[in-house]
This record gives C-alpha cells, sequence and structure tokens, in this order.
C-alpha cells in the first residue's frame, strides 16, 4: 500500500497563476482533508470531504476550492494564487468522520507563491 | 469550538532519560486527543490516541500518553529517549473538526 500520495512535491507560482494539488488514498477511507502548515501554527485545515460526493469548508477555506473526484482522490485548486497562500500543504485521511479515527498524511507539497 | 495548546516550543533531553511534551485542551464535550509525529520533510504519522477509557495510554515506539481530566492535559511520555526521537511533536483535539496545536521540537542529544 502506498498510503497517501500527493503531486507535486515543490510548486513555485508567479501572483495570480493557479494550480491544482492532486491527493490519492489506497486504504478505502471515506474521508479526506487538506491541511495547510505554516511555522509556529501547527496545521489548520482549509476543506474536508467526510464522504465521496461531499466537501465542506474547514478554518481557513478562502482562496481554495476543492474536488472529491471519487472515494480515492481529493484535489486542492487555487485559482488565483497570492503570496500569503506560500505554505506546505498536507493532504490525509481517515477511515471514516467519525472522531476515534486517527488521519493518515501524505508527504507534503511545498508551495511558494512570488 | 475546540482548541489545544502546547506550551514548549523546544523540548531538550539527553539520551536516555525521560521526556515529556506537553499538551493541554480545550473541548465542550468528551476529549478525543491524538499526538502525531513529524520527521524533517515527511507528513505527519500517528503516535496515540484516547479515545474513553484507561488514563494512560500506549502507542508507538515506546512512547505512552497520560489523559488527566482535571487539568485538561494530555502529555506525551517516554521513559527512556533515543536520539532517533528528534522530531516536530503535535498534539491534536478532534471534536467538530481536528485541531492541531503549534507543535514541539524535540531535541535528543547523545
Amino acid at each position: 500500500n502506498a498510503g497517501v500520495t500527493q503531486t507535486p512535491k515543490f510548486q513555485v507560482l508567479k501572483t495570480g497563476q493557479s494550480m491544482t494539488l492532486q491527493c490519492a488514498q489506497d486504504m478505502n477511507h471515506n474521508s479526506m482533508y487538506w491541511y495547510r502548515q505554516d511555522p509556529g501554527m501547527g496545521l489548520r485545515l482549509i476543506y474536508y470531504s467526510a464522504s465521496e460526493g461531499t466537501t465542506d469548508k474547514g478554518e481557513v477555506p478562502n482562496g481554495y476550492n476543492v474536488s472529491r473526484l471519487n472515494k480515492r482522490g481529493f484535489s486542492l485548486r487555487l485559482e488565483s494564487a497570492a503570496p500569503s497562500q506560500t505554505s506546505v500543504y498536507f493532504c490525509a485521511s481517515s477511515e471514516g468522520e467519525v472522531r476515534v479515527y486517527e488521519q493518515y498524511f501524505g508527504p507534503g507539497t511545498r508551495l511558494t507563491v512570488t | 469550538a475546540q482548541s489545544v495548546a502546547q506550551p514548549e516550543d523546544q523540548v531538550n533531553v539527553a539520551e536516555g532519560n525521560p521526556l515529556t511534551v506537553k499538551c493541554t485542551y480545550s473541548v465542550s464535550g468528551n476529549p478525543y486527543l491524538f499526538w502525531y509525529v513529524q520527521y524533517p520533510n515527511r507528513g505527519l504519522q500517528f503516535l496515540l490516541k484516547y479515545i474513553t477509557g484507561d488514563n494512560l495510554v500506549k502507542g508507538s515506539y515506546g512512547f505512552e500518553a497520560e489523559f488527566n481530566k482535571s487539568q485538561t492535559s494530555f502529555h506525551l511520555k517516554k521513559p527512556s529517549a533515543l536520539v532517533s526521537d528528534s522530531a516536530l511533536y503535535f498534539c491534536a483535539v478532534r471534536d467538530s473538526d481536528m485541531r492541531f496545536g503549534a507543535g514541539t521540537r524535540l531535541t535528543v542529544k547523545p
């Protein structure tokens, strides 16, 4: 099992450009999540998908959109990148959205917006 | 809304000594508490969780955590630290969603 995979690993964008971060999991998990990690701030939830076909906003959704492609895939789109979106982005999955389940994380995408 | 605090940015211990990484939480209902570890340039890895039951929870790599309801704490502990334990540790509480602490960098020196 590959677990949770993310592409790309690194990306540099100019302000105003768009891009999509891809995430896939092969653990047959129902729930998937997108976080951003900034120094001294821990991880903050951007969007999540409790199950296939549903998506919901997290703590910091502005400037992002998501798409739950199927049970395996969950993509994050930046329509018009801003320097404030420079961060490390992590995708995660869990068996369900119920609170008892731990999350499994991908290796991250390091995004720089100039 | 739930929140979690890790009061120490950095913890330094000598190899072979016991280690403690502190975490306090605030949640309106029953707490669901987690510890994760992050090695350089990697995603977070699950260490252990408290859902209900025994206050002392055992997890991966010899780590354990003690749930203390009266002090609203969930401190991570290990009896004998290894240099390879050096990493960034995150406490998290789950209520309506998962909230992470800011992280504590643990450095274990030989």
